[in-house]
């Protein structure tokens, strides 16, 4: 149980564009997903928490007018990476908060982002 | 957040057992460690959780140490697909944890 997906898995844009990230929860309701953002042979960094019916807040640094987040449903979080530009390219994961299991996050499987 | 420490990396035999070492001597009274583990490319797999008793599940033990600021993750056989890069984190009442560096785990035929 506890499965996260994420839409698209790896996607390549051209600079200037907008794309936008699904992250569902599949099998349980989330009130709470949280973004992150993964360099290669880097850690991962919390971009935003996302909480079901209310504004994200945002880590510092991370612009919110650049990475708008969206979570409308109890199972769905967006992410739009805004203008996108060469150095958004990265790999971006969503995880999910199961509510009741002691703040146990769940993640998908994450989305390779290539803006050229 | 507390923060954690962890080895940068460490091999093991497989089948043999594998001790990940994990300190995170700020940790609150309410703050629970939690142990990720990320094969490359994909994203981080839950594995175990505990407060302060030692926790079991099909994959991994947990040994919290008496005064929570340290622990260990032990797997009990390992496995060459257990080679990934394993986080030990401490999880806020609100579920926002900060992930450290890892430990990358290789495990040898």
């Amino acid at each position: 149980g506890a499965v996260v997906s994420q839409h698209p898995s790896r996607v390549i844009c051209k600079s200037g564009t907008s794309v936008k990230i699904e992250c569902r929860s599949l099998d349980f309701q989330a009130t709470t997903m949280f973004w992150y953002r993964q360099f290669p042979k880097k850690s991962l960094m919390l971009m935003a928490t996302s909480n079901e019916g209310s504004k994200a807040t945002y880590e510092q640094g991370v612009e919110k007018d650049k990475f708008l987040i969206n979570h409308a449903s109890l199972t769905l979080s967006t992410l739009t990476v805004t203008s996108a530009h060469p150095e958004d390219s990265s790999f971006y994961i969503c995880s999910a908060r199961l509510a009741g299991s002691q703040e146990t996050q769940y993640f998908g499987p994450g989305t390779r982002l290539l803006v050229l | 957040d507390a923060k954690t420490t962890q080895p940068p990396s460490m091999d093991c035999a497989e089948g043999r057992a594998a001790n990940l070492p994990c300190n995170h001597s700020t940790i609150s009274g309410n703050e629970y460690v939690y142990w990720y583990r990320q094969i490359h490319s994909q994203g981080p797999q839950y594995i175990i959780h505990g407060l302060k008793n030692n926790e079991t599940n099909e994959m991994a033990s947990l040994i919290i140490t008496e005064d929570r600021k340290s622990s260990t993750l032990i797997l009990p056989h390992a496995t060459l697909r257990d080679t990934a890069v394993y986080y030990c984190i401490v999880s806020t009442n609100a579920g926002k944890s900060t992930f450290g560096d890892g430990t990358t785990l290789t495990v040898k035929p």
